[in-house]
């Protein structure tokens, strides 16, 4: 299992950029890196997804460098809304099936709080 | 669109009592999963689906938990005998495979005396 470090906590101000780093050093070749962020009292919501380089959508960038060992998570100018834990997951895609992958689980979250 | 379903929102029982907890995946979804989140352990996933096979189940803590999913459309998690140590939000998530993006329910909040 590809386990995850994430910091803990952030703080960070409104109309700022805020980027959440991950580490997982054991990734597999076959390992995706999910971002899921959770409100309180609410189930976690997907963010983003992506295997190498760099995904944007609509809410956040991905960044992840060629050896896969860490990515970022990159959320622009974030506002007050955007206060809440922020869960990195690594996982086999394609053998989870088999029970020889790795299963999705959540690590401890970072917890980012936006002031004013 | 209706998403993942869960009920009880709230549960408050007694040691001792048994629990079951609902949950009815968004239609269409193959992959169904169960997490159980406290303050001390984090989310942890407990057990998926597949199809309505159970794929994985050793994430359940011990022998007191168990899950069906009958059909595509509902699973049920029981605790018998449920202690307070088991306190805590259990979510039910699903998903169209086991590879894909997760949609989360609201979550059961469990609270044995």
């Amino acid at each position: 299992l590809a386990k995850t470090t994430q910091p803990i906590s952030m703080d960070s101000y409104e109309g700022q950029e805020v980027n959440i780093t991950c580490s997982h050093n054991n990734i597999a070749t076959n390992d995706y890196i999910t971002w899921y962020q959770q409100f309180p009292s609410q189930g976690p919501r997907f963010i983003i997804q992506g295997y190498k380089t760099k995904v944007t959508n609509e809410v956040a960038s991905l960044f992840i460098p060629a050896d896969r060992k860490s990515s970022t998570l990159s959320l622009p100018r974030v506002s007050l809304s955007d206060t809440a834990v922020y869960y990195c997951l690594v996982g086999d895609r394609g053998h989870i099936l088999t029970g020889g992958g790795n299963k999705l689980t959540f690590g401890t979250g970072t917890q980012l709080k936006v002031e004013l | 669109d209706a998403g993942v379903i869960q009920s009880p929102r709230h549960e408050v029982t007694e040691m001792g009592q048994e629990v079951t907890l609902r949950c009815k995946p968004i239609s269409g979804h193959n992959s169904l999963f169960w997490y159980r989140q406290t303050m001390m352990r984090g989310l942890e996933l407990l057990i998926y689906f597949n199809n309505n096979v159970p794929i994985d189940d050793s994430g359940m803590p011990e022998d007191r938990f168990s899950a069906k999913m009958p059909n595509a459309s509902f699973s049920t998690l029981k605790i018998q005998p449920s202690e307070p140590r088991d306190s805590a939000v259990y979510f039910c998530a699903s998903s169209l495979s086991v590879a894909g993006e997760l949609f989360f329910g609201e979550g059961s909040r469990l609270t044995v005396l």
